[in-house]
């Protein structure tokens, strides 16, 4: 089984609803990340979470929050989904108490389209 | 903050030969990381090489090596007897040591290996 998992895995919607998209992982990392990725942009960020009581703004935050259930679970939402938020949305984790905390794992990603 | 420029949004080469992708990025520290994460098709993205910038000494794994010149501020990745199965799109990232560990992405070169 994958270590960090992303759902759902596609998924379109029209503008104005909202949306969450759900990411567990069972990496046992502390830290975990949302990236959006647009074609020609690269990976940009939008949040991300040091531990359940540690959640900050990335590059890109606005139009989005983000949840941290429990250290396993990092879900990110789209309270009123426009088309502009149309892309393909990363989930990943890192785990600061090991050699290689600057590592990032990747979730397999969420293609998200808002008509 | 940081930027990274991917100078090239397009390359291919031959089955069996060699390439490099080019990586410039600009920063004020003088403590980081460099990464290559590789995008096949089915979009899992999947870490390549990593480079610290304290390491003089450039990172190989395989047929995969950089040329880091940290005066330069440039980081290109060689993948050398290309494969069908290097066909992807290579992302240059950098992180600063200490503090939230956020990857800064290019925006990607789109590499075609031809058979």
């Amino acid at each position: 089984d994958a270590d960090v998992t992303q759902t759902p895995r596609n998924r379109i919607t029209k503008t104005g609803k909202r949306i969450m998209l759900e990411c567990s992982q069972t990496k046992g990392h502390d830290r975990m990340y949302w990236y959006r990725q647009d074609p020609g942009l690269g990976l940009r960020l939008i949040y991300y979470s040091f531990d359940v009581k540690d959640i900050n703004k990335g590059e890109i935050s606005d139009g989005y929050s983000v949840s941290r259930q429990a250290q396993a679970k990092f879900s990110l939402s789209l309270e009123s989904a426009i088309p502009n938020q149309t892309a393909l949305y990363f989930c990943a984790t890192s785990d600061r108490n090991t050699l290689s905390y600057n590592e990032q794992f990747f979730g397999p990603g969420t293609r998200l389209t808002v008509l | 903050a940081q930027t990274v420029t991917q100078s090239q949004p397009e390359m291919s080469v031959q089955e069996a030969e060699t390439v490099t992708l080019s990586c410039t990025y600009d920063t004020s520290e003088s403590n980081y990381y460099l990464f290559w994460y590789k995008q096949p098709p089915s979009r899992q993205m999947i870490l390549v090489i990593r480079q610290e910038a304290y390491k003089q000494q450039n990172a190989t794994e395989n047929r995969f090596s950089v040329n880091f010149q940290k005066a330069a501020k440039s980081f290109s990745l060689k993948i050398s007897d290309s494969q069908l199965g290097d066909t992807a799109m290579y992302f240059c990232a950098f992180m600063k040591r200490g503090g939230s560990e956020k990857l800064v992405f290019g925006k990607g070169t789109k590499l075609t290996v031809n058979p």
